[in-house]
């Protein structure tokens, strides 16, 4: 089974300008996340998906922060425009109905200069 | 909301001891699940182990295993016979009606 993809994997950026990252979810699995990673903290969840509705955005900074999974399969992040304390590993997670775990991606890194 | 502590920072053991890192959460809810994960540098956040709430038992997977007090609300890790291959950041995780990592903790193995 393919694992949870996610793009590009290092990104660059000059603040105040923007950027999107894209995950694809395990197939099958309704239930998507995205954390924030701040180098050497614990994630940080910013918004939860089920299917194709939020279910939960309330860390989700929604001035500069949007998010959607139009479909109900993958999913864009996009943050605009962009701060300095937003350099971060964007992490998407996926999980199946019922089961209790989250599957990761390999992570975004972003960094704004 | 519900929070989750790991109080080590930093933690090292010598290649083929035992460790255990320390774990607590806060929640009210009477139904979750509770995990560690490992991320070693750069690289994938994987699941190490995962326990139900409702389960007593203590869950293992080959030289990983957990100490679970519910009453306690404590979910300790205990890696046996620790490999170099060990050494990553761990994180315990709590899920429920959302789902939280505490901040991790960094383990060196020494050879």
């Amino acid at each position: 089974e393919a694992g949870v993809a996610q793009s590009p994997r290092y990104k660059i950026i000059e603040k105040r300008q923007s950027v999107a990252f894209w995950c694809n979810p395990i197939s099958g699995h309704a239930t998507l996340y995205w954390y924030q990673q701040i180098l050497g903290q614990g994630p940080k969840l910013l918004i939860q998906f089920q299917n194709n509705g939020v279910v939960d955005d309330s860390q989700l900074p929604k001035d500069r922060f949007s998010a959607e999974r139009l479909k109900g399969v993958d999913s864009t992040l996009k943050i605009q425009p962009a701060k300095l304390e937003d350099s971060a590993v964007y992490l998407c997670a996926s999980r199946r109905p019922g089961r209790g775990e989250l599957f990761f991606g390999e992570g975004s890194r972003l960094t704004v200069l | 909301a519900q929070t989750v502590t790991q109080s080590q920072p930093e933690m090292s053991v010598q290649e083929a001891e035992t460790v255990t890192l320390s774990c607590t959460y806060d929640t009210s809810e009477s139904d979750y699940y509770l995990f560690w994960y490992k991320q070693p540098p750069s690289r994938q956040m994987i699941l190490v182990i995962r326990q139900e709430a409702y389960k007593q038992q203590n869950a293992t997977e080959n030289r990983f295993s957990v100490n679970f007090q519910k009453a306690a609300k404590s979910f300790s890790l205990k890696i046996s016979d620790s490999q170099l291959g060990d050494a990553a950041m761990y994180f315990c995780a709590y899920r429920g009606s959302d789902m939280r990592f505490g901040a991790g903790t960094r383990l060196t193995v020494k050879p």
